[in-house]
């Protein structure tokens, strides 16, 4: 089980360009999460999908946008990248089920936006 | 508003010299707290699951407590692989993503 991969590792990217962040997971998991981590601020949920079919605003969305392709993959899309936007941003999967809300996370993708 | 807030923000030990991490949280109705580990350059590892007060969970030179308002990481004897970041998380009341604090910074010196 490789569990939660994303791609790419590393990407630089000039202000207003565009991109397309994968994860995908092997774990049969219902719930897919995008979050990014800066440094003093923690990891700030992006979006996330509780299921196949569905997304939701977490609290950092704006500029984002995601596609839950299908139960294993949950992309993460910038559609006019900002400075701002320079990050480490983490994909995760989880169960859904009652109680259980362990989250398994990916290597990450270190985006620089210059 | 849920928070979660985590202390001391770095924490230096000598190897072998015991201590705790706090993560204190607000929310109504606790459905489990969450420890990780993060390693530079890695995602957050899973470590533990806390669900109830008085509840304790252990592995290796690390153990987790939980009461009403906070939790404890207690770290036995550390040795220089424990240094990392240790995070700590509670669900978000609107479902079932995880609202984390901004982590203690461990490092362990020889």
């Amino acid at each position: 089980n490789a569990g939660v991969t994303q791609t790419p590792k590393f990407q630089v990217l000039k202000t207003g360009q565009s991109m397309t962040l994968q994860c995908a997971q092997d774990m049969n998991h219902n719930s897919m999460y995008w979050y990014r981590q800066d440094p003093g601020m923690g990891l700030r949920l992006i979006y996330y999908s509780a299921s196949e079919g569905t997304t939701d605003k977490g609290e950092v969305p704006n500029g984002y946008n995601v596609s839950r392709l299908n139960k294993r993959e949950f992309s993460l899309r910038l559609e006019s990248a900002a400075p701002s936007q320079t990050s480490v941003y983490f994909c995760a999967s989880s169960e859904r089920r009652q109680g259980n809300y362990e989250q398994y996370f990916g290597p990450g993708t270190r985006l620089t936006v210059t | 508003e849920d928070q979660v807030t985590q202390s001391p923000e770095a924490l230096r030990l000598q190897e072998g010299e015991s201590s705790s991490l706090n993560c204190s949280y607000t929310v109504s109705g606790l459905r489990g707290l969450f420890w990780y580990r993060q390693d530079p350059g890695k995602g957050p590892e899973f470590l533990f699951t806390l669900y109830s007060a008085g509840e304790e969970k252990e592995k290796e030179r690390l153990k987790a407590t939980l009461t009403k308002k906070e939790s404890f990481l207690h770290i036995t004897a550390p040795k220089p692989e424990d240094s990392a970041t240790y995070l700590c998380a509670v669900p978000f009341n609107s479902g079932y993503a995880l609202n984390f604090g901004k982590g203690t910074s461990l490092l362990v010196t020889p």
